[in-house]
Parts: C-alpha cells; structure tokens; sequence
C-alpha cells in the first residue's frame, strides 16, 4: 500500500520561516510532489521533487531523500496568504496518492 | 497553461436525486481523469480513474454504480452521483495530466455538493 505521513497542523508567524515534513511508505515510488490547497479551492502545484536534494522555486524550496523516504517543503518569509492546507503527494507514475494534509496557519 | 473547467462550482440536491458533475480539458486533450472527493478538513481521496473510450477504474470501496465515470471524449469526462445521499455531500474535484514526466497534474476548480 501506499501512505504519507505530515502533521496535521502548523502556526507560524508572518516574516518567519516554516518546514512542513512528510514521510512515506510507498510501492513503486516515482516521486515527492507538493500542493496548496486554500479553503474552498482546488489544489495548485507547488513543487516535485524526482531526485534527491533541495529544488527551489522563488519563497518555496522541496527537499526529498529517498534513502530517508523522508522530504519537505520549506516556505521562507511567510506571508498571511500562505495561510492553507499543503499537501504532500506520490505520483506513484500513474495516479497521484495524497497525504492528509498540514494546515498551515500564519499569525500577524 | 493548461486549464481544466469543472461545472458546477456547488450543487444542492435533494435525496433520491442524481446530480451530474462536468470536467473538461480545454487546449489540451485528457485521455485520463482523475476523480476525487475530499471531506472537510480532510485529504483528497481518489475515487476512480477515467479513461477516454473505456471503463473507469474504481479504488477500492467506491461504489461503481453510484458514482458513474464517463469519459466519452478526449476533452470531457462526468461524475454522476446517482440516488445521493446526505452521506454524499463532499467536495468533489478532477484533475488531468497535463505535463511531461509523473508530476503536471492540473485540477479543476472543484465541485461542493450537498444532498438535503
């Protein structure tokens, strides 16, 4: 079967800088995506990561280590907007497999 | 880019009744779709896989003859929650593939249905 593991919840300050961790044990792993996902809304693409290592994408870096089963993403200089669900997803080279997701909430 | 157009945005339905919920691809065709349901403050959860001129394919658990998957062409594939139940209600969304390698996922903007 497959899993992903993140915390549930997350609170960080404006300005400040927050890790969201996944873990998972998966079958035919092909790699570690990220999304957004805004109350209400639909999931936007963040990041994926295919190899190991840290891939950066302006405020948002992704980070996988496949020998660890084991990645994260990393928003920098958080803003109140940044404020939503993120998910990390296995693509598993066919359909996509969600983990349950971390609310991230961003103080003033 | 690539964008997929879910139709409707929210449903209120009555029980007993069946709603119909649209995704099309636009500017590029979908061979495969992607339906998933999402409960509140929960994760996405894939209910089926739809491929263009054949039969979805089911997760295990999801009833296949009360979520119907049609994908008749390359641009457009629907879910139709047949007799709903208030169980139902649920926020249902589709996604294509749209890019190079296992990750250009677009989703559709969602459908909310609630069954009263």
């Amino acid at each position: 079967g497959q899993s992903l593991e993140q915390p549930s919840e997350v609170t960080a300050v404006e300005g400040a800088i927050v890790q969201i961790n996944c873990t998972y044990q998966t079958s035919g792993f092909y790699g570690l995506s990220w999304y957004q996902q805004h109350d209400g809304g639909a999931p936007t693409f963040l990041s994926y990561n295919a190899l190991d290592g840290l891939e950066e994408t302006g405020r948002f870096s992704s980070f996988l280590s496949r020998s660890d089963s084991y990645g994260y993403l990393l928003l920098q200089e958080l803003q109140m907007k940044d404020s939503a669900s993120y998910f990390c997803a296995d693509t598993g080279g066919f359909k996509t497999i969600f983990g349950a997701g971390t609310r991230l909430f961003v103080k003033a | 880019g690539a964008v997929v157009s879910q139709h409707p945005s929210w449903v209120i339905c009555k029980s007993g009744t069946s709603v119909k919920i649209e995704c099309r691809s636009l500017d590029f065709q979908a061979t495969t779709m992607f339906w998933y349901r999402q409960f509140p403050k929960q994760s996405l959860m894939l209910m089926a896989t739809s491929n263009e001129g054949s039969k979805a394919t089911y997760e295990q658990g999801v009833e296949k003859d009360k979520f119907l998957i049609n994908h008749a062409s390359l641009t457009l594939s629907t879910l139709t929650v047949t007799s709903a139940h208030p169980e139902d209600s649920s926020f249902y969304i589709c996604s294509a593939k749209t890019g190079e390698g296992n990750y250009g996922y677009t989703f559709g903007s969602g459908t909310r249905l609630t069954v009263v």
